[in-house]
């Protein structure tokens, strides 16, 4: 594909279940990075990969929150046991190189709603 | 000290008007400085950027003017129009991975 796909668009939970957020990023990209936007707000950075390495989970915000990128490209982010402050819209990014000001291309992003 | 300050929240403005959105930073370690533009349902999309070494940017009718010693950057969107109606978000890196984004104004393009 041309850009950065995430799946699902929109996804409602009830409180205490588990969901899974797919990232597919450009390919190529050696940096995959998560954000979560809440309403109304810029996104805020969860996570980063390079490559299948996680280098950063600074802010993912409890041990509910984990992320993996097993093979390098495709990414999953998954929430367990989901609060209703979980709802925002998650943010997935790509960029070809590694650190630096490379520039990040972002995906449409899933909204997800926790009941 | 991590914080990007963002204003105003919202902006009308009239058809060929210039829009102006300010961002402040605490950080001395910044030292690159894009604006996204998202509109509803779509992921943020780069605008411009500029690094500190230089005071204005211009990219069509997109201008970034930063003041490295204020500690301030701003967006001007000159003759703007409709479709710039969008929500637009400045950041800043430190030349490592992680971005940190401002609040973001929503800017209204009256026609």
């Amino acid at each position: 594909g041309a850009g950065v796909s995430q799946s699902p668009r929109y996804k409602v939970a009830k409180r205490g279940q588990d969901v899974a957020l797919r990232c597919d990023p450009i390919s190529g990209h050696v940096s995959l990075f998560w954000y979560q936007q809440a309403l109304g707000q810029g996104p805020e950075f969860l996570t980063y990969f390079q490559n299948e390495a996680q280098l950063d989970k600074s802010g993912l915000p409890s041990d509910r929150f984990f992320a993996e990128r097993p093979e390098g490209s495709v990414s999953t982010l998954k929430i367990q046991r989901t609060q209703q402050e979980d709802s925002a819209v998650y943010l997935c990014a790509s960029s070809l190189g590694g650190p630096g000001e490379t520039e990040q291309f972002f995906g449409p992003g899933t909204r997800l709603t926790v009941l | 000290q991590q914080q990007v300050k963002q204003s105003p929240q919202s902006l009308i403005v009239q058809k060929g008007g210039i829009s102006i959105i300010n961002c402040a930073y605490e950080n001395t370690a910044f030292d690159y400085f894009p604006w996204y533009q998202q509109f509803p349902g779509k992921g943020p999309a780069l605008l411009i950027a500029i690094r500190p070494d230089v005071s204005e940017k211009k990219e069509g009718r997109f201008t970034i003017s930063f003041n490295k010693s204020a500690k301030q950057f701003s967006l001007h969107i000159m003759d703007s129009q409709p479709g710039d109606s969008a929500t637009y978000f400045c950041a800043a890196n430190d030349g490592a991975y992680k971005y940190i984004f401002g609040t973001g104004t929503r800017l209204k393009v009256l026609a």
